[in-house]
């Protein structure tokens, strides 16, 4: 079975720190890996992607991702309040055309002003 | 910017009943697919579809789902007959190709009561 694990929180913040966002993934051929915000009530929204080891950033998102290890984690730099969500930790593991998804239980972020 | 349309937004059913619940992909994706999410638990997914047929579907989805893309736009799932368990929110979505990786968008869900 494969499994996408994050700690589900709640994370607690304050405004203006750094959130640190951490999943495991057990499926070692996984090649693709996403983070997704959900608002509560509302659908994923994709918020990074990554595919090589490394580091990858966009404004005040970076994802880091480790093959080797199978560790995936997402940093938000200047958390704002409407950063409070549910952040999604997804992997897509096989090569096959309409690959599937599969998602993390979610961690609860919540920036306190 | 071009999103994943659904309807209807909410439905509510009696068991047994059968419902069917439309998507309206991005126009010129190729690849789609039903998620649900259970409150309080994970997103799932429960089946892909392509060139008007599946190409996988998980445990879930069995012989009470269908999914159907009657026309060039809209992609639909059936549930037969519906569960108390069926209850959830129910999210398409679509991508472009169906290299690994591609992102898939997702729509804004339906929300599907069974009493």
């Amino acid at each position: 079975q494969k499994e996408v694990e994050q700690n589900s929180g709640p994370l607690s913040v304050p405004e203006g720190a750094i959130a640190s966002l951490n999943c495991t993934y057990s499926d070692r051929v996984s090649q693709s890996f996403f983070w997704y915000r959900q608002y509560s009530g509302k659908s994923p929204e994709l918020i990074m992607s990554i595919y090589s080891n490394g580091d990858k950033e966009d404004g005040r998102f970076t994802a880091q991702l480790n093959k080797a290890s199978q560790y995936v984690s997402l940093l938000i730099r200047d958390s704002q309040p409407s950063d409070s969500a549910t952040y999604l930790c997804a992997v897509i593991a096989g090569y096959s055309s309409a690959s599937k998804i599969i998602f993390g239980s979610g961690t609860r972020l919540s920036i306190r002003p | 910017e071009p999103e994943v349309t659904q309807t209807p937004s909410h439905q509510v059913t009696q068991m047994g009943q059968e419902v069917i619940l439309r998507c309206v992909p991005i126009s010129n994706h190729l690849y789609f697919y039903w998620y649900r999410q259970i409150l309080g638990q994970k997103v799932e997914f429960l089946v892909s579809f392509y060139n008007n047929e599946i190409s996988e579907k998980s445990e879930i989805f069995d012989d009470q789902f269908s999914v159907e893309r009657p026309d060039g736009s809209n992609f639909t799932l059936k549930i037969r007959s519906t569960k108390l368990e069926d209850s959830a929110m129910y999210f398409c979505a679509s991508s472009s190709s169906g290299i690994a990786g591609e992102t898939q968008y997702f729509g804004p869900g339906t929300r599907l009561l069974v009493l």
